[in-house]
């Protein structure tokens, strides 16, 4: 499976700033998933990043909120802008590795950033 | 969309016993499913997953079955050990760059 590097691993922000959250990934992939996981929760999809092309968001997130950009097959960020304590959350980013081909070899995560607002 | 239901929400063996979690999922076109165990501070890790020509996969202590007529496949952990103590996801996704879904997790803890 494709090695993810993800950062940071934690950080604690003021409210009303910025942080921007980077995945490397040591294969190329084709597709970047970035996820949210509310303390002790699930992992909710926030957005798909596709190389060359605009993220899709899914319902109850925005790009204002959380731009995201995917220059090449191996990098991508999560901004998470305007922040406040609900941002609170640990943040993933995950890969379908496909190796090549298209079919699903299974979803990798990166580590995951611990961000909490204060 | 997909929805994914997973039980129990938490779950506690004692040590050498079997572990079971049951999920269900709600769109017919899902055809593949994986298992993530997520420890403390960590990333969720992929532990085994199972594709819809598929009805059950093994792999050491670890197996999956899948119903695909009733919708629901369960994770089964033999011989548990206290290292796998940690919370378990299920997932779903229709596959080929698709999204995955998950369930709720399951948080099992194997009491020595």
């Amino acid at each position: 499976s494709a090695v993810i590097s993800q950062k940071p691993s934690r950080d604690i922000c003021q409210r009303g700033t910025s942080l921007t959250i980077q995945c490397q990934v040591d294969s190329q992939v084709t597709m970047m998933f970035w996820y949210r996981q509310q303390p002790g929760q699930s992992l909710t999809l926030i957005a798909t990043a596709n190389q060359g092309s605009e993220a899709t968001y899914e319902s109850g997130f925005v790009i204002d909120k959380f731009p995201i950009s995917r220059p090449n097959l191996t990098f991508s960020t999560l901004t998470v802008s305007n922040m406040s304590p609900e941002d609170s959350s640990i943040y993933l980013c995950s890969v379908d590795w496909t190796g090549g081909v298209s079919t699903n070899y299974g979803y990798t995560f990166g580590s995951g950033t611990r961000l909490t607002v204060v | 969309g997909e929805n994914v239901e997973q039980h129990p929400s938490t779950l506690s063996v004692q040590e050498g016993d079997s572990a079971v979690i049951k999920c269900t999922y709600s769109d017919s076109a899902s055809n593949y499913f994986p298992w993530y165990k997520q420890e403390l501070g960590k990333g969720p890790q992929l532990i085994i997953d199972i594709r819809s020509n598929v009805g059950e996969k093994k792999d050491q202590r670890i197996a999956v079955t899948l119903n695909k007529t009733a919708k629901h496949f369960s994770l089964h952990i033999t011989e548990t050990q206290p290292e796998d103590s940690a919370v378990y996801f299920c997932a779903a996704s229709t596959g080929g760059y698709q999204k995955v879904t998950f369930g709720t997790g399951t948080k099992l803890q194997v009491i020595p």
